[in-house]
């Protein structure tokens, strides 16, 4: 069975600072995809990244970057010199690789608040 | 402007009531989904449909009940079985080829039993 664990519920941090949430997932599939979202105080989850299970290559977007590492089964996510604005809660989720739509296995998610 | 817009923002239930949530989309995806989210629980699927007139059941479907006659359209109804409903209902669309797709959200419906 698939699993997704995020195991900080919440992290709170200074503007400036740099910040990991760790996301660890387990699944029998050797092709697989992993995604992180967001979720603003308006509820609504927005799509931040997707990364195949081939694809092992760190990805870095702005402030953004995510660490993918199959030997440990993790997909960590950076965001440097942080701000108010990424208060928010950040789930990352794993989809199986069947072709067309999948259903998404969500972690429990992480808090992130940025105090100034 | 293309997204998913679900309604309303806010409900109350009474006790022993079906209630409807509705989720329409206009970015002509095939795929829509039902979530739950509960404080600390993350995301659960209960429903998702892959094509018009056709929907399978999620992880925590007991309770809820759906349809799709629409591409645009997947309400869902909380039923009167469902113990325990007052939770954040996010419904979400995809496309439905090719390596899964991201799936874009709503800005969900917050259900209370009252």
């Amino acid at each position: 069975a698939q699993k997704v664990t995020q195991a900080q519920t919440e992290i709170s941090v200074v503007e400036k600072e740099d910040v990991t949430l760790d996301c660890v997932y387990e699944t029998r599939d050797t092709t697989y995809y992993l995604f992180w979202y967001k979720q603003p105080p308006s509820g609504e989850l927005v799509f931040l990244i997707r990364r195949n299970s081939f694809d092992e290559q760190n990805e870095i977007s702005g402030r953004y970057s995510w660490n993918f590492q199959k030997s440990t089964s993790s997909f960590n996510f950076t965001i440097t010199a942080s701000q108010v604005v990424d208060s928010a809660v950040y789930f990352c989720a794993l989809s199986e690789a069947r072709g067309g739509s999948e259903k998404l296995v969500f972690g429990k998610g992480t808090k992130l608040t940025v105090n100034p | 402007d293309g997204g998913i817009t679900q309604s309303p923002k806010y409900l109350f239930r009474k006790e022993g009531q079906n209630v409807t949530l509705s989720c329409e989309q206009n970015l002509n995806h095939d795929a829509m989904y039902w979530y739950r989210q509960d404080p600390g629980q993350g995301l659960r699927l209960i429903y998702y449909s892959q094509i018009v007139n056709d929907f399978q059941k999620g992880d925590i479907a007991e309770g809820y009940s759906v349809s799709r006659e629409k591409k645009e359209s997947f309400p869902l109804t909380v039923t009167s079985a469902q113990k325990n409903p007052t939770a954040f209902y996010l419904c979400a669309s995809s496309m439905n080829r090719g390596p899964p797709p991201e799936a874009f959200f709503g800005q969900g419906t917050r259900l209370t039993v009252v």
